[in-house]
C-alpha cells in the first residue's frame, strides 16, 4: 500500500482553468503538507494542516486553496491557473513535528 | 531555522562510503539535524536525524561534531541507487512544522 498517494500524477491544463490535486495518507499521521518544486528544483512549503487545522500558510496566492476533509486527506484546489503555476506539487505527512516526513510521488502540473 | 551549507555536488564510487558534509554554525541548542534525499522524479525521502549523539539506521550514519556546528552523513556502501540530491536541514523538533529545503548536494554514484 502506498503510504502517501497523490492523484493525478500528471496534469496538463490551459491557463485560466480550475484544477484539483488530491492527497491521501494511510499512515495515521495527524499533519499533512503541500510543497511546490519549481523548475529550479527548490522545494517550498505551501500549506500545512494539523488535525484538519491550517497551521502554515506561506505566501501563496489566494488562487490556491487547500481543503482537509479529515486527517487522512489534504486536497489542493487551484483557481485561474497561470503559466507560473507549472511545477511539481508534493504532498507529505508526519506525526506531529517530531518525526520524519513521508512524501508522495508528486503531481507534475503543466499549464499551457 | 539555522542556515546550512552543503557542497553543491560530489561524486562517489560504487561500493565505497560516501561522506556528505554539512555546516550549520548557527545551530541552537534545541535544533535537530535532519537529512533527506530526493531521487530523480521522486518525492523526498527521510533518511535520519539527530541532536548531539551519532545516529545510525539501516540507511545511513549521522556524525555530529561535539560543538554541533557541522555534521556528516555517511552512506556506508554507496550504490547506483543512492544517486540523488541530499538535503541537510536544521530545525526545532517539537513544534516547528516548517521543514525548509535548501539547494542540497547532488551526489552521483559512479560504477
Amino acid at each position: 500500500d502506498t503510504a502517501v498517494s497523490q492523484t493525478p500524477k500528471y496534469l496538463v491544463t490551459q491557463m485560466g482553468n480550475d484544477k484539483s490535486i488530491k492527497c491521501e495518507q494511510n499512515l495515521g499521521h495527524d499533519t499533512m503538507y503541500w510543497y511546490k518544486q519549481d523548475s529550479k528544483k527548490f522545494l517550498k512549503i505551501m500549506f500545512s494542516y494539523n488535525n484538519k487545522e491550517l497551521i502554515i500558510n506561506e505566501t501563496v496566492p489566494n488562487r490556491f486553496s487547500p481543503k482537509s476533509p479529515d486527517k487522512a486527506h489534504l486536497n489542493l484546489h487551484i483557481n485561474s491557473l497561470e503559466l507560473g503555476d507549472s511545477a511539481v506539487y508534493f504532498c507529505a505527512s508526519s506525526q506531529g513535528a517530531t518525526y520524519g516526513y513521508t512524501f508522495g510521488s508528486g503531481t507534475r502540473l503543466t499549464v499551457v | 531555522d539555522a542556515k546550512t551549507t552543503q557542497p553543491p555536488s560530489m561524486d562517489c564510487a560504487e561500493g565505497r562510503a560516501a561522506n556528505l558534509p554539512c555546516n550549520h554554525s548557527t545551530i541552537s541548542g534545541n535544533e535537530y539535524v535532519y537529512w533527506y534525499r530526493q531521487i530523480h522524479s521522486q518525492g523526498p525521502q527521510y533518511i535520519i536525524h539527530g541532536l548531539k549523539n551519532n545516529e545510525t539506521n539501516e540507511m545511513a550514519s549521522l556524525i555530529i561534531t561535539e560543538d554541533r556546528k557541522s555534521s556528516t552523513l555517511i552512506l556506508p556502501h554507496a550504490t547506483l541507487r543512492d544517486t540523488a540530491v541530499y538535503y541537510c536541514i536544521v530545525r526545532f523538533r517539537s513544534n516547528d512544522y516548517k521543514l525548509s529545503f535548501g539547494a542540497g548536494t547532488t551526489v552521483t554514484v559512479r560504477a
